[in-house]
C-alpha cells in the first residue's frame, strides 16, 4: 500500500499568513489521484481538493493544490479564522490511504 | 441536497459483530459514477478506509480488514450497510459513510461524508 507522510505535524500561523502543507507518498500516485480534506473538531472531513489541483464545489480560491508523482502541496494563500483545523491528504489511485494529518493552529 | 446518515448501536461487546446502516437521501444510491463507502477514525487518530460498494453489489475492501468486513446495498431502501465481525477495542472509532465520485473504484474521491457515528467496543 502507498504510505502518505504529511509535514509538518503542526503548523502555527496567524490569520492573513500563507500556509503550505506537504504530503509525500512512498510511491508514485496514479494519475494524480490525490485529495485534500479539512476536518474541524467534532465534524466529518470536508473535501477541498481532488485530482491534486481541482477545487471542490464551494471551496474558496484561497485553497490551492499542486504536485504530482510523490510530492503534493496544499496552499492556503491568506488564512482566515475558519481555516484553522486538521488537514488530511488521501490517495485514491489504489487501496485508499490517508496521511496522518497536519494540524493548523492559531499562533 | 445529498445527505448520508449512519445508524446503529453505539456500544458493541468484544468478539461480537458491529453493524451499521447508511441511509442516503437527496439522491439515488443507484446512480452511475458513484461508489458508496465506509471510513473510520479512532478517537484522536487519523482516517482509515474500510471498504466500498457499487449499487450493482460489487465490493472493494481494505486488505487489512477484508477478512472481517461485509458491505451490502439495498437499492429499494436507498441504504448500504457495514458489518465488522469479531470486534476488539481496536475497532472503537467514529464510523463515517460516504459517497465516492468516479467511474472506477480506483480513481474515485470522497465527495460527501455522513456526520459519523461513534462505536465503542467494550464489555
Amino acid at each position: 500500500e502507498i504510505v502518505l507522510t504529511q509535514s509538518p505535524g503542526t503548523l502555527s500561523l496567524s490569520p492573513g499568513e500563507r500556509a503550505t502543507l506537504s504530503c509525500r507518498a512512498s510511491q508514485s500516485v496514479s494519475s494524480s489521484y490525490l485529495a485534500w480534506y479539512q476536518q474541524k473538531p467534532g465534524q466529518a472531513p470536508r473535501l477541498l481538493i481532488y485530482g491534486a489541483s481541482s477545487r471542490a464545489t464551494g471551496i474558496p480560491d484561497r485553497f490551492s493544490g499542486s504536485g504530482s508523482g510523490t510530492d503534493f502541496t496544499l496552499t492556503i494563500s491568506r488564512l482566515e479564522p475558519e481555516d484553522f483545523a486538521v488537514y488530511y491528504c488521501q490517495q485514491y489511485g489504489s487501496t485508499y490511504t490517508f496521511g496522518q494529518g497536519t494540524k493548523l493552529e492559531i499562533k | 441536497q445529498l445527505q448520508l446518515q449512519e445508524s446503529g448501536p453505539g456500544l458493541v461487546k468484544p468478539s461480537e459483530t458491529l453493524s451499521l446502516t447508511c441511509t442516503v437521501s437527496g439522491g439515488s444510491i443507484s446512480s452511475n459514477n458513484y461508489f458508496w463507502g465506509w471510513i473510520r477514525q479512532p478517537p484522536g487518530k487519523g482516517l482509515e478506509w474500510i471498504g466500498s460498494i457499487y449499487y450493482s453489489g460489487s465490493t472493494y475492501f481494505n486488505p487489512s480488514l477484508k477478512s472481517r468486513v461485509t458491505i451490502s446495498v439495498d437499492t429499494s431502501k436507498n441504504q448500504f450497510s457495514l458489518k465488522v465481525s469479531s470486534v476488539t477495542a481496536a475497532d472503537t472509532a467514529a464510523y463515517y459513510c460516504a459517497r465516492l465520485s468516479g467511474d472506477y473504484i480506483w480513481g474515485s474521491y470522497v465527495g460527501y461524508w455522513g456526520q459519523g457515528t461513534l462505536v465503542t467496543v467494550s464489555s
